[in-house]
């Protein structure tokens, strides 16, 4: 069974402080994204990564960066966090065209 | 986005009966999948289609790339298939295996 962990499950933070959202897959995939879902919203797609060491820019980046130290690790950093990027953060994995996402339980994330 | 009209927004449903999720593409997509968001917020995978259709219990879908279109249709529907019902699609033209989802589903299943 695919497995995709994100932590931490939940987090608080204050406007303008860092976070970094942390997302492991023991799939041995190749791609790993990061989607922010809003309340009412489809999920939308703000960083991916097909090869470690390389990120790419996904369709809402803005205020967000990415890090893919090795294969099975993604991570999303917001480096001055704002009161607009309160939602819920989900992490998949895929091995590429035509194979199926593998979602990470999510992490709620609350700026106030 | 705005490639992806998911419809309807919300869908009430008797215990023991069924309906149909659709979800329309701008353009030709390489593959569809579905997926159900539970109670606990995690998104479960419900089916991946490349073509054709395909059934697992009371739940079917279907996806037609030329005719831009995937449905998934749940019959007798039970108390457990309440959630948020979404559809990812991958966009044949970017190349980049990347997904791009509708706005979902919020489905109640009532008593």
């Amino acid at each position: 069974e695919a497995a995709v962990t994100q932590s931490p499950r939940s987090k608080v933070a204050v406007t303008g402080g860092k976070v970094t959202l942390s997302c492991h897959q023991t799939n041995n995939h190749d791609y790993m994204y990061w989607y922010r879902q809003d309340t009412g919203h489809g999920l939308r797609l703000i960083h991916y990564s097909y090869v470690a060491d390389s990120t790419e820019k996904g369709d809402i980046p803005d205020g967000y960066k990415a890090s893919r130290p090795s294969q099975e690790n993604f991570s999303l950093i917001l480096e001055l966090a704002s009161l607009s990027q309160t939602a819920v953060y989900f992490c998949a994995s895929s091995g590429g065209s035509a194979e199926t996402l593998y979602f990470g339980s999510g992490t709620r994330l609350t700026v106030l | 986005g705005d490639q992806v009209e998911q419809s309807p927004s919300a869908l009430s449903l008797h215990e023991g009966t069924g309906s149909a999720l659709r979800c329309n593409f701008t353009t030709t997509m390489r593959a569809v999948q579905w997926f159900r968001k539970n109670s606990r917020g995690s998104l479960i995978n419900l089916f991946y289609l490349a073509s054709g259709t395909k059934e697992n219990g009371r739940l079917k879908s279907a996806f037609d790339s030329k005719e831009r279109y995937s449905t998934l249709h749940i019959r007798d529907a039970q108390l457990e298939d309440s959630g948020t019902y979404f559809c990812a699609a991958e966009d044949f033209n970017t190349g980049n295996y990347k997904y791009v989802f509708g706005a979902g589903t919020r489905l109640k299943v009532i008593a």
